[in-house]
């Protein structure tokens, strides 16, 4: 099937350092989201970016895609604390005939006081 | 959590027991869903809702029911016909029904726990 495949799976960082976290899918797409879950809680969109975009920024966050690999990283610039979250790439496309947004596993990224 | 709520946060059920799980949204948006998330992985896609009164199954679907009566509301019920049905529930939407594609918004989720 079309999934997301976040990586590393887990991410432990000191506090001021960046975080990057790649994401690879299998199949061509519209757009690529990332989105950050805190733990029993509801995902928060950070991003969307277009399969005609390669990069996007908002605030600390940095965006990249490259459409002849299938792949996205997210960096986070001078991680804070609360940033510390899991982080899950979801990708758009039409699967079985039905247009689906399909989320990877994730990255759970911890940053370190 | 935005214009989504979920209630209860924690729901606990005996064996056999159907349960039904509220998802509400007053963001005026077409589309609804239902994920299923277990421990350390990401969300499988039980049902979907591009408008009221139809709901389409996602890729798990078998013992679970969906009802879209009205746009503000997917109720989701798990049967007793759910083998594993212990996990952490999330309902979204998202603005238009026409194209599932785009940003989704998601509630609190809620907790079910079966023994």
């Amino acid at each position: 099937s079309q999934q997301g495949e976040e990586d590393p799976q887990a991410l432990s960082i000191q506090e001021g350092e960046n975080a990057t976290m790649n994401c690879s899918y299998k199949t061509s797409i519209n757009n690529l989201q990332w989105y950050r879950q805190n733990s029993g809680r509801g995902l928060v969109h950070l991003i969307l970016i277009r399969s005609n975009e390669r990069e996007k920024h908002s605030g600390r966050l940095r965006v990249t895609l490259d459409t002849s690999k299938k792949s996205s990283s997210l960096l986070i610039t001078a991680s804070r604390a609360a940033d510390t979250a899991s982080y899950f790439c979801a990708t758009d496309g039409r699967i079985q005939g039905a247009q689906k947004l399909v989320f990877g596993q994730g990255t759970r990224l911890t940053i370190n006081p | 959590d935005g214009g989504i709520t979920q209630s209860p946060k924690y729901l606990f059920r005996k064996e056999g027991q159907n349960v039904t799980l509220s998802c509400e949204q007053n963001l005026n948006h077409d589309a609804m869903y239902w994920y299923r998330q277990d421990p350390g992985q990401g969300l499988r896609l039980i049902y979907y809702s591009q408008i009221v009164n139809d709901f389409q199954k996602g890729d798990i679907a078998e013992g679970y029911s969906v009802s879209r009566e009205k746009k503000e509301s997917f109720p989701l019920t798990v049967t007793s016909a759910q083998k594993n049905p212990t996990a952490f529930y999330l309902c979204a939407s998202s603005i238009s029904g026409r194209w599932v594609g785009g940003e989704q918004y998601f509630g609190p989720g809620t907790r079910l726990t079966v023994t």
